[in-house]
């Protein structure tokens, strides 16, 4: 099964319409980072977490971190055509002083006009 | 510009050949993270390097392999192609924990094998 399971696969919402996307982890979390990559080019970084309960935001972009739950939620206020892409979590894992990222399988975001 | 450079950006190559990939990190990183991105296994990662060591081991074949040079720039070699090898590679570099800077990627190196 999968370590980082992303929800949902796939999402299309109207301009203006606020969304969530939602990123579980399996095992307990070191530390939570949301990317989001445009249809065959580089990830952009967006927010990385690390403390249960912690919320960053960048401009209509919210993400928080669940630790009880071992869960983080992105959310987009108010989304626009420019939040467009396919939104990926990566997660950093105990059991080393800097590891790799797992990913989740993304979630691809489409805005209508 | 994320400050991570790889080389080439496209690279089509026939079956059974070798090709090397390269990734110069974002100045002050120690560690580079090499990963596979393909349709249906989603990012995958292959290797970490830490200062011109290995520090960690993912899903990779192998037929490819890594190094780190101590001009940290890393190179990532892929030998005896498939077709199955087509996929997007990507390297990231990343700062110390804490930072608050993440895993910075570069734009990635699409390699097509026919």
């Amino acid at each position: 099964s999968q370590e980082l399971e992303q929800s949902p696969q796939s999402l299309i919402v109207q301009e203006g319409k606020n969304l969530t996307i939602n990123c579980t982890s399996s095992k307990t979390l070191y530390g939570l980072y949301w990317y989001k990559q445009k249809y065959g080019e580089g990830l952009i970084f967006l927010m990385m977490l690390q403390k249960g309960g912690e919320e960053k935001s960048h401009e209509k972009i919210t993400a928080k971190l669940d630790e009880k739950k071992q869960q983080s939620s992105l959310h987009i206020t108010a989304s626009q055509p420019s939040h467009a892409g396919i939104y990926l979590c990566g997660a950093a894992y105990y059991g080393g002083s800097q590891g790799n990222l797992i990913f989740g399988k993304g979630t691809k975001l489409s805005v209508k006009p | 510009d994320s400050g991570v450079t790889q080389t080439p950006k496209h690279l089509i190559t026939a079956t059974g050949q070798r090709v090397t990939l390269r990734c110069s990190p974002r100045s002050g990183d120690l560690s580079v993270y090499w990963y596979q991105q393909s349709l249906d296994q989603g990012l995958q990662f292959l290797i970490q390097y830490y200062n011109g060591e290995e520090r960690a081991k993912g899903n990779i074949l192998e037929r490819f392999s890594a190094q780190q040079f101590p001009d940290l720039h890393s190179e990532l070699n892929l030998s005896s192609l498939e077709l199955g090898d087509s996929a997007l590679y990507f390297c990231a570099s990343s700062a110390p924990l804490g930072t608050g800077y993440g895993y910075t990627f570069g734009s990635g190196t699409r390699l097509t094998v026919v």
